[in-house]
C-alpha cells in the first residue's frame, strides 16, 4: 500500500546513546516532516524538507539532525539521547507545502529514553 | 505566525448525542484549516479541510466543520455520536495559498469520549 513507512515502531534507548528513526514514502512527495507528539501538547515540528538535499529546522530541532539524500527517505537522527526526547515521533509527507491536499502520516515510532 | 487553540482537552458525550469540538485559530494571512483524527496507537488521518472554497466542509464519518472568519473559528460537529468516534482530534492551520513550506501548526488535541 502506498504511504509513509516508519521504523522501528518501538525503541528503548539509554541516555547518551544515538539512533536513527527511518521514514520512507512512495508517493513521490517533495515535502516531508518530522513531528514529535507529547501528551497534552499536540504535535511539534522538529525538521522539514522541501525536496532532496534541502532541509530546515522546525520549532523544536535541538538534539536532532536530518538528511534528505533521496525524495523517498527522510531519516531523523538522535545524538546523545536524553530523557526529554522520550516521545512519539511521526513522519509525514505532502504534495504541497501548505498541506492543502492533506498530509500522509506514518504510524509513528514510540521512543523511551532511560 | 499562526496558532491554534482547542477548547477542552477532554470532551465526553453520550452515544447518539451531538458532538462539538471547538477550534479557534489566529493567522496573519487567509488560512487553510484542517481536522485530523488519531485512533489509539495510530498515525493521524485527515478528517476534513477548508481551503477557501465553501465555508461548510463535510468530511468522513459524518463529521463537518464550518469556517467562520468573523469568529476565527473552525468547530467540528457530528449530529449523532457513535462509539467508534472515540479518538483524539486535532485542529491544524497552515498559511494557505500564500504560505511557505514549514508545515501545519497543530492544536493540543481534544480527546473525545463516548459514553454508552
Amino acid at each position: 500500500n502506498a504511504g509513509v513507512t516508519q521504523t522501528p515502531k518501538f525503541r528503548i534507548l539509554k541516555i547518551g546513546q544515538s539512533m536513527t528513526l527511518q521514514c520512507a514514502q512512495d508517493m513521490n512527495h517533495n515535502y516531508m516532516y518530522w513531528y514529535r507528539q507529547d501528551p497534552g501538547m499536540g504535535l511539534k515540528l522538529i525538521y522539514y524538507s522541501v525536496g532532496a538535499g534541502i532541509t530546515d529546522k522546525g520549532e523544536v530541532p535541538n538534539g536532532y539532525n536530518v538528511s534528505r539524500s533521496t525524495t523517498e527517505d527522510f531519516p531523523l537522527r538522535l545524538e546523545l539521547a536524553a530523557p526529554s526526547q522520550t516521545s512519539v515521533y511521526f513522519c509525514a509527507s505532502s504534495h504541497t507545502g501548505t498541506g492543502a491536499e492533506g498530509y500522509t502520516f506514518g504510524s509513528g515510532t514510540r521512543l523511551t529514553v532511560v | 505566525a499562526q496558532s491554534v487553540t482547542q477548547l477542552g482537552s477532554h470532551v465526553s458525550v453520550s452515544e447518539g448525542a451531538l458532538v462539538l469540538l471547538r477550534c479557534n485559530y489566529s493567522s496573519s494571512v487567509p488560512p487553510y484549516l484542517f481536522w485530523y483524527v488519531q485512533y489509539p496507537n495510530q498515525g493521524l488521518q485527515l478528517l476534513l479541510k477548508y481551503t477557501s472554497a465553501a465555508t461548510l466542509v463535510k468530511g468522513i464519518n459524518g463529521f463537518e466543520a464550518e469556517f467562520k472568519k468573523s469568529e476565527t473559528s473552525f468547530h467540528l460537529t457530528k449530529p449523532s455520536a457513535h462509539m467508534s468516534d472515540a479518538a483524539e482530534y486535532f485542529c491544524a492551520v497552515s498559511e494557505g495559498s500564500g504560505g511557505g513550506a514549514d508545515g501545519l501548526t497543530f492544536g493540543k488535541g481534544t480527546h473525545l469520549i463516548i459514553q454508552p
